[in-house]
C-alpha cells in the first residue's frame, strides 16, 4: 500500500483564493481525520469521519473551512476565502477501527498564504 | 479523553538509552497508551502501543506500570536519526488528540 496520499506538497496562494487540499487514505480504512500543526498551535484536529460520515467537526476554525468525502478512497479540505493565518502544514490520517491499532498520517499540505 | 503531560524536550548522545515518561492520571479503563515519531517536514508515524506492563517491537519498548498513570518509552541505542517530535497519546476508539509533545535531539 502506499499509504496515505496528500496533494499537494505545497501550496503558495493569494490571501482571499480558495484553496482546496486532497487526500487519498489507505484502502480498508474506515476512518478518516484532517489535522492542522503549526509552531503556535501544534496539532490541532479538525475533523474527523467514520465510513465518510462528518463525525466531529468542532475543530474547524471557522466557517471558511469545509471538509468533504465523497467516497471511502477521496478526501477534500477546502478553504475560501483564504487568510495569511491559514498558512499551516495540513496533516491527513486515516485507521482502521478508530485507532486502536494505530494512525498513518500523509506527508502534508504546507500551505502558505500571502 | 485523557490528558497527558510529557517533557517539552530532552538530549541524548549517540549510543545512548532514551527514557520519554508521559503521565496520564486520568486514565480510563479501556484507554490504550500509543507514542508517535515526528521527523520534521513529516507526518507523524506510531512507534508502539500498549496497554499494560510492557510491550516490546524492533523499535522501542514501552513500560507501563500496574495503576497505567505513567508510561515510559524507552529508546535504546540511540542514533543521530532518532532525533524528532514524540508524542504520548491516550485514548480509546475515536479521536487522537496530541499534546505538544517531546523534541528529543541526538547529539555526536
Amino acid at each position: 500500500d502506499a499509504g496515505v496520499i496528500q496533494s499537494p506538497r505545497h501550496e503558495v496562494t493569494e490571501m482571499g483564493q480558495e484553496v482546496t487540499l486532497r487526500c487519498k487514505p489507505i484502502s480498508g480504512h474506515d476512518y478518516l481525520f484532517w489535522y492542522r500543526q503549526t509552531m503556535m498551535r501544534g496539532l490541532e484536529l479538525l475533523i474527523y469521519f467514520n465510513n465518510n460520515v462528518p463525525i466531529d467537526d468542532s475543530g474547524m476554525p471557522e466557517d471558511r473551512f469545509s471538509a468533504k468525502m465523497p467516497n471511502a478512497s477521496f478526501s477534500t479540505l477546502k478553504i475560501q476565502p483564504s487568510e495569511p493565518r491559514d498558512s499551516a502544514v495540513y496533516f491527513c490520517a486515516s485507521s482502521l477501527g478508530g485507532g486502536q491499532f494505530g494512525y498513518t498520517f500523509g506527508s502534508g499540505t504546507r500551505l502558505t498564504v500571502v | 479523553l485523557a490528558k497527558t503531560t510529557q517533557p517539552i524536550s530532552m538530549d541524548s548522545y549517540e549510543g545512548q538509552e532514551v527514557n520519554i515518561t508521559c503521565s496520564h492520571n486520568n486514565i480510563a479503563t479501556n484507554d490504550y497508551i500509543t507514542w508517535y515519531q515526528q521527523f520534521p517536514s513529516q507526518g507523524p508515524r506510531f512507534i508502539i502501543q500498549g496497554y499494560k506492563t510492557k510491550v516490546t517491537n524492533e523499535v522501542a519498548s514501552l513500560f507501563i506500570p500496574a495503576d497505567r498513570k505513567s508510561s515510559t518509552l524507552s529508546l535504546p541505542r540511540v542514533s543521530l536519526s532518532d532525533t524528532a517530535v514524540y508524542y504520548c497519546l491516550v485514548g480509546d476508539r475515536g479521536i487522537p488528540t496530541f499534546g505538544r509533545g517531546t523534541s528529543l535531539i541526538v547529539h555526536p
